[in-house]
Order: structure tokens, then C-alpha cells, then sequence
């Protein structure tokens, strides 16, 4: 059982660059969530997905698009990266019927030059 | 939407001594309050949580109160030791299963 799984671990990007993070969890939850969390400050909600088919914008959606490929899986999209994205993004995921706790993936630490 | 803020912003702490964290929230339909705990490098995880029919909760160190009325919970540690030395959050939730997490309060815990 692996919870919450994201790849990559680390990245480097040009400005302008595009790339997709990926999130999956094995845990049959249906709520997926993706954050950003700057140096020193709490987590800013970007995108949720209440349930497979759905999406929903956070705090700070732009600049970003995701897909709930299924219910496993919910990706990240950067279509093209600016400095002002550099951060460590982190998954997460939860189901209503066990509680609201959401279990965090070990995050991607992402750099844009 | 929600306005979380965490009380204080950095706690020093001798090795024995008490740690008392306070967050405030402003949506009155806030049902479920929880505490994650963040080492660092790693992910955040939950430490304890507590729901809007309870007043106080206690699982061996730590405990979370509730007052409803003044829309604050607060998070305490008891006879704190090193490895209690993190950064912990709150982050209420509100209507559906979004959370809002305050901007963190780091612990340092001197030996």
C-alpha cells in the first residue's frame, strides 16, 4: 500500500517550459487535491477534484490546468512556466466516508529558471 | 472564503516545557478542525483533529481545544521533546472537504 505517490521528485525548468506532475493513490479515495507551498509558508490549495469527472479551482489556479484521469490519478499541468511557479508541489487525497483527513504525498520540488 | 491565521508565527521551547498554538478562523460553518504536523523536507501529516461537537480532544502529548464562539481552536504539547521540533498547521474546514491551512507556526524545541 503505497498511499500517495507523485512524480518527479525534483525538476528544473526554462521559462516557458511546460510539464505535467503526476499524482496517483491507491487508497480508493475519491477527493484529490494539488497545493503549492512557498518557503516558509503554509499551503495554498490549487486545484481539488471532488470525485472522478469533476474539478474544481482553488486559491491560486492560474497559470495551472489538471485532469482526474481517473479515479487513481490527478495531474498537474504548467502549459508554460514562469520564475513565480518555483515551489514544492504537493498531492494529497481523502474520502469523506473515513473523514476529512488528507494524506500528502512526499511532494515535487520544482524550480523555474 | 476562510481567513486562517495561526498565533505565533515561531515558538521556542525548553525540552519539558509546554507549547500552546492558537489559529483563528473566520466561516462560522466550520465543522472540522484539524492539526498537521510538517518535519522538515517532509510531506505534512495529521497529528489530531477534532469536530465542531466537541470541545477538547487528547491523544497522549497532545491535545486540541475548540470554542466555537470565538472561532478559535488551539493546539497543546505537553512535556515537549525533540523530535517535536516541526512546523504545525491548522487548517479548519469549511463547506465540502477543502481545507484551509494557516501559514504555520514553527517549534523549536531546545534540549
Amino acid at each position: 500500500n503505497a498511499g500517495v505517490t507523485q512524480t518527479p521528485k525534483f525538476q528544473v525548468l526554462k521559462t516557458g517550459q511546460s510539464m505535467t506532475l503526476q499524482c496517483a493513490q491507491d487508497m480508493n479515495h475519491n477527493s484529490m487535491y494539488w497545493y503549492r507551498q512557498d518557503p516558509g509558508m503554509g499551503l495554498r490549495l490549487i486545484y481539488y477534484s471532488a470525485s472522478e469527472g469533476t474539478t474544481d479551482k482553488g486559491e491560486v489556479p492560474n497559470g495551472y490546468n489538471v485532469s482526474r484521469l481517473n479515479k487513481r490519478e490527478f495531474s498537474l499541468r504548467l502549459e508554460s512556466a514562469a520564475p513565480s511557479q518555483t515551489s514544492v508541489y504537493f498531492c494529497a487525497s481523502s474520502e469523506e466516508r473515513q473523514g476529512y483527513e488528507q494524506f500528502f504525498g512526499p511532494g515535487t520540488r520544482l524550480t523555474v529558471l | 472564503g476562510e481567513n486562517v491565521e495561526q498565533h505565533p508565527s515561531t515558538l521556542s521551547v525548553q525540552e519539558g516545557d509546554s507549547a500552546v498554538i492558537k489559529c483563528t478562523y473566520s466561516d462560522s460553518a466550520s465543522n472540522y478542525f484539524p492539526w498537521y504536523k510538517q518535519e522538515l523536507g517532509k510531506r505534512p501529516q495529521l497529528i489530531i483533529d477534532i469536530r465542531s461537537n466537541v470541545g477538547e480532544k487528547k491523544d497522549q502529548r497532545i491535545a486540541v481545544t475548540l470554542n466555537k464562539t470565538a472561532k478559535h481552536f488551539s493546539l497543546h504539547i505537553t512535556e515537549t521533546q525533540p523530535e517535536d521540533s516541526a512546523v504545525y498547521f491548522c487548517a479548519p474546514k469549511a463547506a465540502g472537504n477543502k481545507l484551509t491551512f494557516g501559514g504555520g507556526t514553527r517549534v523549536l524545541v531546545k534540549p
